[in-house]
């Protein structure tokens, strides 16, 4: 099947520890983006990558960094300078980042205890 | 890009339409208006989007105004399995600048 995977869908971790979300697409898009939903709220933008090897800063980006090696696969490191890490994660891909629709993961629950 | 508005939240009775209206009076001439909603803990999807003539798909239509500066989505005959949050978000040429709000939850009642 086509579309975009996360994992897991939950994932604890201590406190000072970094963490690696995965994110994975088959749908030969080229832009990929990385959000961060609390509870109650939109989706926040933390980084969006437009082709491989590239990859920019969105409105939240301190605290958490990204590569973008494979055009499939958009990994997001939630890092220890990360101060409320606790939050849904949700990754997205669309075939362009101009004017196409985007496509998203069923999203990556964390908990830092 | 621009910012939009909408209610925090509607109810409809179910088999009835739902509109559900958004304010985006700062849109710029090259930004599409799209529309997603989000099931409880779940990934948005995607419903519709436009520039500036209405559109309309197996999901809903999508009204925009002719000066664009709001928009309606409209769920013609709204099901319980509808009630979700919607955002309306404008989008351009930067789609990394999108900037989802915190959406419209629809409840769909009985």
């Amino acid at each position: 099947d086509g579309g975009i995977t996360q994992s897991p869908k939950y994932l604890f971790r201590k406190e000072g520890q970094n963490v690696t979300l995965s994110c994975e697409q088959n749908l030969n898009h080229d832009a990929m983006y990385w959000y961060r939903q609390d509870p109650g709220q939109g989706l926040r933008l933390i980084y969006y990558s437009q082709i491989v090897n590239d990859f920019q800063k969105g409105d939240i980006a301190e605290g958490y960094s990204v590569s973008r090696e494979k055009k499939e696969s958009f990994p997001l490191t939630v890092t220890s300078a990360q101060k409320n890490p606790t939050a849904f994660y949700l990754c997205a891909s669309s075939l362009r980042t101009a004017n196409t629709e985007a496509f998203f993961g069923q999203g990556t629950r964390l908990t830092v205890v | 890009d621009a910012k939009t508005t909408q209610p925090t939240s509607m109810d409809c009775a179910e088999g009835r339409a739902a509109n559900l209206p958004c304010n985006h009076s700062t849109i710029s001439g090259n930004e599409y208006v799209y529309w997603y909603r989000q099931i409880h803990s779940q990934g948005p999807q995607y419903i519709i989007h436009g520039l500036k003539n209405n559109e309309t798909n197996e999901m809903a239509s999508l009204i925009i105004t002719e000066d664009r500066k709001s928009s309606t989505l409209i769920l013609p005959h709204a099901t319980l399995r509808d009630t979700a949050v919607y955002y309306c978000i404008v989008r351009g040429t930067n789609a990394g600048k999108s900037t989802f709000g915190d959406g419209t939850t629809l409840t769909v009642k009985p």
